[in-house]
């Protein structure tokens, strides 16, 4: 069964500073992709970013990027220049057979100012 | 540009009771999927729908739920006689197209089975 793994249920950062939340994915597809997620008190799910497998360019929006390794089946989140606003629930995505989401268990991000 | 739409966004029921959950998708969307979220954990696939047609309800219970998405109005997600393990946050999402386009979700509708 293809799984995604978060590693760390929990983490913090202080204000202004960069955090890296780690994901790994287990799959036997070649061309797919790849989503992280925020949740944030609300509960709202919020797209952060996509990353596209066959590109080897890393993905960028913003404050936001990822570190994609293919080959380790690794993808992580980089967030620069942490805000408040970024306190949240963050889910690593995977669409398997290109249709229904299987998400990780999720990073709690602690935002101190 | 209205969102994906849930209601209600709050839901009690008793023990045995029916619930109804509605999901209207994104303008433009045909393809609508539902996911279960119990407290702490990540959200887990339920059934993958498109107008008038189950695709995939692979993640779904075997007894009690059941989904639908017709010609005309929202999705629905019903449980019938719930019990208190069915206490959950149940989002939807839609997409434009099926395969790797990403799912925008809606706001959830979270269900208390007292």
């Amino acid at each position: 069964a293809q799984t995604v793994t978060q590693s760390q249920p929990e983490m913090s950062v202080q204000e202004a500073e960069t955090v890296t939340l780690s994901c790994t994915y287990d799959t036997s597809e070649s061309d797919y992709y790849l989503f992280w997620y925020k949740q944030p008190p609300s509960r709202q799910m919020i797209l952060v970013i996509r990353q596209e497998a066959y590109k080897q360019q890393n993905a960028t929006e913003n404050r936001f990027s990822v570190n994609f390794q293919k080959a380790a089946k690794s993808f992580s989140l980089k967030i620069s220049d942490s805000q408040l606003g970024d306190a949240a629930m963050y889910f690593c995505a995977y669409p398997q057979g290109a249709q229904k989401l299987v998400f990780g268990q999720g990073t709690r991000l602690t935002i101190n100012p | 540009n209205a969102g994906v739409m849930q209601n209600p966004r709050h839901l009690v029921r008793r023990r045995g009771q029916e619930a109804r959950l509605r999901c209207s998708p994104m303008k433009g969307h045909s393809h609508v999927y539902w996911y279960r979220q119990l407290p702490e954990e990540g959200l887990k696939f339920m059934v993958y729908l498109q107008k008038e047609n189950i695709i995939d309800e692979s993640g779904m219970p075997k007894e009690r739920f059941s989904a639908e998405f017709p010609k005309e109005g929202p999705s629905i997600l019903r449980i019938q006689q719930v019990v208190r393990g069915d206490s959950a946050a149940y989002f939807c999402a839609s997409s434009s197209t099926g395969g790797f386009y990403e799912q925008y979700f809606g706001p959830g509708t979270r269900l208390t089975v007292t």
